[in-house]
């Protein structure tokens, strides 16, 4: 079954730091861009980061540039998002999803169940 | 980047058709054909329905369809289901070589 596991998440202060993961079975991880996407309470999707296959190319949003990292570990399948000096405005779902093609003009066709962040004092 | 407009609510009837828009620019919508769409149940994970504006992924039902106009587009939902009532998003490429997604409209089966 494919699939795509995140961890991490939980209760961080504004200005701290938590690392993310996402763990992929079920395809080859290595062939694919990978992406995150996060939901604050009650609203909408955004994208936040996208890394190619190989991870040799990086995009970030502009709200996370700076403070948030993409990286990725191919042998071990898994995906990370490093996220520093976190605002209260970072607090959400953050999924992390497959791309079914070409580095971000592809669909996002498998999601994961996702993984709560709460920046709060 | 803003967020891809879309209305917030629409309603319809079982059976019957509904038509979501999804409004860019030219910088994104109207400029590629990397629009998305997206099914979100509450407390579910979204799901892909639509890429590359009108094609499908398997599993996907064919009362789900996609389409562009200009800067415009568009999920059209036929013969509309209990099921179907959910959340749905749209998102484009752009040409600042991010993604950015749409509001969201909050889809009700009467």
């Amino acid at each position: 079954e494919v699939q795509l596991v995140e961890s991490g998440g939980g209760l961080v202060k504004p200005g701290g730091s938590l690392r993310l993961s996402c763990v992929a079975s079920g395809f080859t991880f290595s062939s694919y861009s990978m992406n995150w996407v996060r939901q604050a309470p009650g609203k909408g999707l955004e994208w936040v980061s996208s890394i190619s296959s190989s991870g040799s190319y990086i995009y970030h949003a502009d709200s996370v540039k700076g403070r948030f990292t993409i990286s990725r570990d191919n042998a071990k399948n898994s995906l990370y998002l490093q996220m520093n000096s976190l605002r209260a405005e970072d607090t959400a779902v953050y999924y992390c999803a497959r791309a079914r093609g070409n580095l971000l003009r592809s669909a996002f066709d498998i999601w994961g169940q996702g993984t709560m962040v709460t920046v709060s004092s | 980047q803003s967020a891809l407009t879309q209305p917030a609510s629409v309603s319809e009837s079982p059976g019957q058709s509904i038509t979501i828009s999804c409004t860019g620019t030219s910088s994104d919508v109207g400029g590629y054909n990397y629009v998305s769409w997206y099914q979100q149940h509450p407390g579910k994970a979204p799901k892909l329905m639509i890429y590359d504006v009108t094609n499908r992924p398997s599993g996907v039902s064919n009362r789900f369809s996609g389409s562009k106009s200009g800067n415009t587009a568009s999920l059209t939902i036929s013969g509309l289901q209990a099921e179907d009532e959910a959340d749905y998003y749209c998102s484009s490429y752009t040409s600042s070589s991010t993604v950015v997604f749409g509001g969201g409209t909050k889809l009700t089966v009467l």
